[in-house]
């Protein structure tokens, strides 16, 4: 079976530019997480959803982010305008159910802001 | 106050030693998850082990084990055994009861298991 698979791997932007990074979860995963984790950091929560409802966006840093999930499976999170400080590791995980506490893990996409 | 502490940024470990890696934490909610996921290089979060703030028993899976101690809030990782593919960052991570959905991420120890 599939696991959680994220595109592109690897995005490079110019400062000002939006971005769309995508997340595919683990088919029938109610819940999906996104995190952002810069070098030498853990991940930090940024937004949750349980299917299409987004029901957390707490993390989110600025209103330049936005997460989507409009169907309950797919979901894009867009940063507009990108700057420096958003060059980070976007993670992207999903769950099976609302208290399951395994979350399976995408391997990232890498984004570097010049 | 940081939710996960993990004050070792480098270990070291011969191979087929036991290493133990040190994760406290910091919450008032009497209702917890504690966890610990490798990372190797390639990036991706690798479960390996929970810890429920209620039970009684140390978690174990194959050579991963928790040392839980409530009272010090402290939740270290032992992996006995080491091997060679044990080398990657390791974090530490808690989920509390009231915040739910929030997944709090320590800064990650990196281990290098040496031949």
């Amino acid at each position: 079976g599939a696991g959680v698979s994220q595109s592109p791997r690897y995005k490079v932007a110019k400062r000002g530019q939006d971005v769309a990074l995508r997340c595919d979860p683990i088919s029938g995963h109610v819940s999906l997480f996104w995190y952002q984790q810069a070098l030498g950091q853990g991940p930090e929560f940024l937004t949750y959803f349980q299917n299409e409802a987004q029901l957390d966006k707490s993390g989110l840093p600025s209103d330049r982010f936005f997460a989507e999930r409009p169907e309950g499976s797919v979901s894009t999170l867009k940063i507009q305008r990108t700057q420096q400080e958003d060059s980070a590791v976007y993670l992207c995980a999903s769950s099976s159910g609302l208290l399951s506490y395994e979350q399976y893990f995408g391997p990232g996409t890498r984004l570097t802001v010049t | 106050a940081q939710k996960i502490t993990q004050t070792q940024p480098g270990m070291f470990v011969q191979e087929k030693e036991a290493v133990t890696l040190d994760c406290t934490y910091d919450t008032s909610d009497p209702s917890y998850g504690l966890f610990w996921y490798k990372q190797p290089s390639s990036g991706e979060m690798i479960f390996l082990i929970y810890q429920g703030s209620y039970d009684q028993q140390n978690a174990t899976e194959g050579r991963y084990s928790l040392n839980f101690q409530k009272a010090r809030k402290s939740a270290n990782l032992v992996i006995s055994a080491s091997q060679l593919g044990d080398s990657a960052m390791y974090f530490c991570a808690m989920r509390e009861a009231n915040t739910g959905n929030q997944f709090y991420f320590g800064t990650g120890t990196s281990l290098t298991v040496i031949p």
